[in-house]
């Protein structure tokens, strides 16, 4: 089945230490996102990748970046992440020119930073 | 500019009771409109979608009509179940983006 793919699903790191968060995708789609969740509250969007094209929200903080080194696959990087950090985190995709702009989620990494 | 207002939880309902939850938006033009739900520790599925005027989406027992006039896309449920419980987002369409309500927790007892 095609389907989107995160890993780890949960991801423990230490205050400062970088982390790594991986997404593939199987249904080719164009548009790659990362959303943070924190608890009880509605996903953020953090930035999204229009095929190579970066596109970052403006509140999103520099200590969170992203690399998308093909079509299937998406990486989200914490360079020093803080207590606050701490939150799933949810990729999902959607085909680009689709009117509809319908996202496909992932099963979402939950990250706890200690 | 965009946003959806969804009622704020929690619910908490018998199992077979009749569930309303709603949900309103403001929008320029005319965005499609969507229900995830995301189950304990899971990410988000979509439960059903409605692009226009009009369109009833459903699924699973769930329905919401897209309601242009009134600017609403509640979601309803005839019997829920134990199953049901959740959380469930209403969201609707930007450019290249979703905008999410704050979602609301469902918690159905036996």
């Amino acid at each position: 089945d095609a389907m989107v793919i995160q890993n780890p699903r949960y991801q423990v790191t230490q205050f400062g230490k970088p982390v790594t968060l991986s997404c593939s995708q199987t249904l080719n789609h164009n548009v790659m996102y990362w959303y943070q969740q924190k608890s009880s509250q509605a996903p953020k969007l953090l930035f999204h990748y229009y095929d190579k094209d970066f596109n970052n929200e403006a509140d999103t903080p520099d200590n969170f970046q992203s690399r998308r080194p093909n079509t299937s696959f998406c990486f989200l990087d914490i360079r020093s992440p803080g207590l606050g950090d701490a939150a799933m985190y949810l990729c999902a995709t959607s085909r680009v020119n689709d009117y509809y702009n319908e996202q496909f989620f992932g099963p979402g990494t939950r990250l706890t930073v200690l | 500019g965009n946003s959806v207002t969804q009622m704020e939880g929690p619910v908490t309902l018998s199992e077979e009771a009749f569930l309303t939850i709603n949900c309103t938006y403001t929008a320029t033009g005319y965005p499609s409109l969507f229900w995830y739900v995301q189950y304990p520790g899971e990410g988000l599925q979509l439960l059903l979608k409605a692009t226009k005027a009009d369109d009833k989406g459903s699924n699973k027992g769930f329905e919401a009509t897209y309601r242009k006039e009134t600017t609403s896309f509640h979601l309803e449920k005839g019997s829920v179940q134990v199953s049901d419980s959740a959380v469930y987002f209403c969201a609707q369409t930007g450019a290249n983006n979703l905008f999410f309500g704050t979602g609301t927790r469902l918690t159905v007892i036996p």
